[in-house]
């Protein structure tokens, strides 16, 4: 079965760091690229970040530009997100997920994780 | 980056109702848009991928079209298990942005 679990998510005050952890199973992980998606209170979803299957590139949402860092291992078949100068902007439930590639040229978010909560506040 | 634009923002229906769910981008994206539904506590699920291709395991009650700028979700027969968050989402470039939701519930 193919599964997604995050950890790491707390409480932290803001200008605070935190790192995520995505723990993946059931599929061949360097295969994929991987995104970090999250929700915030009562907003809809919003991409976060993106690393290719090899970890070489990594893309970022203007809002987390300069203060996240997306890595994976692919020997530990892992995702991670490095949050750094944390605001409460940052607040929510933040997604790892698979992104498949379809029909050659399509992309899509096809599996996720349940999600880990973070909170920004003092 | 590319904008995108769902309506109605929330639409209230009855089971056995058609539900549309529109979708507009900013710029072409050609037939690269994704459909998700999101319930509270659970992860998103893929229902769409290239505008019009359903996920595997997704009933076909739920289709989608368009391509260029403008697209559509349509709920064929709404049952009671879709009452939920619905998003569409770009997947032309990076940032991969995503529309601000369509909720659906119940009439």
């Amino acid at each position: 079965e193919v599964q997604l679990v995050e950890s790491g998510g707390v409480v932290v005050q803001p200008g605070g760091s935190l790192r995520l952890s995505c723990a993946t199973s059931g599929f061949t992980f360097d295969n994929f690229a991987m995104v970090w998606v999250r929700q915030g209170p009562g907003k809809g979803l919003e991409w976060v970040s993106l690393v290719t299957w090899d970890g070489d590139t990594a893309r970022y949402a203007d809002s987390v530009k300069g203060r996240f860092i997306v890595a994976r291992d692919n020997s530990k078949k892992s995702l991670y997100l490095q949050m750094n100068s944390l605001r409460p902007e940052d607040t929510a439930l933040y997604y790892c997920a698979r992104e498949a590639r379809f029909l050659e040229w399509f992309e899509a978010f096809d599996v996720w994780g349940p999600g880990t909560m973070v909170t920004v506040s003092s | 980056d590319i904008q995108m634009t769902q309506s109605p923002p929330s639409l209230s229906a009855s089971v056995g109702d058609r539900v549309t769910i529109t979708c507009r981008a900013s710029q072409s994206i050609n037939t690269h848009l994704n459909w998700y539904q999101h319930k509270p506590g659970k992860a998103p699920k893929l229902l769409i991928y290239a505008a019009s291709t359903l996920q595997s395991g997704v009933p076909p009650r739920f289709s989608g079209s368009g391509s260029g700028t403008d697209f559509t979700l349509i709920i064929s027969g709404l049952q009671p298990e879709d009452f939920a968050l619905y998003y569409c989402q770009q997947s032309y470039s990076s940032p991969r942005t995503f529309g601000q939701g369509t909720k659906v519930e119940v009439k």
